[in-house]
């Protein structure tokens, strides 16, 4: 079955660490996303790609980094620079469109601090 | 820029009972509009969207929603609760040529035997 996997599920970060977290799609979409959600607040957008290669930083981006390399896969990598990272991380992806494609979610990894 | 407000970021309801859920958005430009729930610990499920065409919109699981444009307004319904629908309810709105998609803050929905 086609869907969005993201590992770890639970994920624990010391003090100064970077961590990485896994989105692999086999939907073969164009566009992926990776969003922070923290309680009562919704989802955010952190960085969204529309195509190989080329990535854009979305609303709260500062802390984190992202690369591109293959169509089915969108690391996101958790600096020591983001000082508050305690979240559930969601990544989707959808077909390049004019915005009446839905996105398609991966199942999240909660990110915790030591 | 766009922007979604839920009102009501806890609503509980009796099984049986209509469920109402409240959604607003601003936007300068027509919406595409989407509903989604999310059960614990789980990511995103597309409950239903609107596009263009019909402003009734039917999705699963029994729910639906009605774009009134005059109103701004996606309001999601469900005729008769059933304890499954015990979730987390999410609008959002993505805007004719933008490539973002803007979350409310969510509805918590609680179910009452």
């Amino acid at each position: 079955d086609g869907g969005i996997t993201q590992s770890p599920k639970y994920l624990f970060r010391k003090e100064g660490q970077n961590v990485t977290l896994s989105c692999e799609q086999n939907l073969n979409h164009d566009a992926m996303y990776w969003y922070r959600q923290d309680p009562g607040q919704g989802l955010r957008l952190i960085y969204y790609s529309q195509i190989v290669n080329d990535f854009q930083k979305g609303d709260i981006a500062e802390g984190y980094s992202v690369s591109r390399e293959k169509k089915e896969s969108f690391p996101l990598t958790v600096t020591s620079a983001q000082k508050n990272p305690t979240a559930f991380y969601l990544c989707a992806s959808s077909m390049k469109d004019r915005g009446n494609q839905p996105q398609h979610f991966g199942d999240g990894t909660r990110l915790s601090i030591l | 820029a766009q922007s979604v407000t839920q009102l009501g970021s806890h609503v509980s309801v009796s099984e049986g009972a209509l469920v109402l859920l409240r959604c607003n958005y601003s936007s300068s430009v027509p919406p595409y509009l989407f509903w989604y729930v999310q059960y614990p610990n789980q990511g995103l499920q597309l409950l239903l969207k609107y596009t263009t065409g019909a402003t009734l919109v039917k999705g699963i699981n029994g729910f639906e929603a009605e774009f009134k444009k005059s109103e701004t307004s996606f309001h999601l319904t469900k005729p008769s609760a059933h304890m499954s629908d015990a979730a987390e309810y999410f609008c959002a709105v993505r805007p004719f040529g933008n490539e973002k998609l803007t979350f409310g803050t969510g509805t918590r929905l609680t179910i009452i035997p």
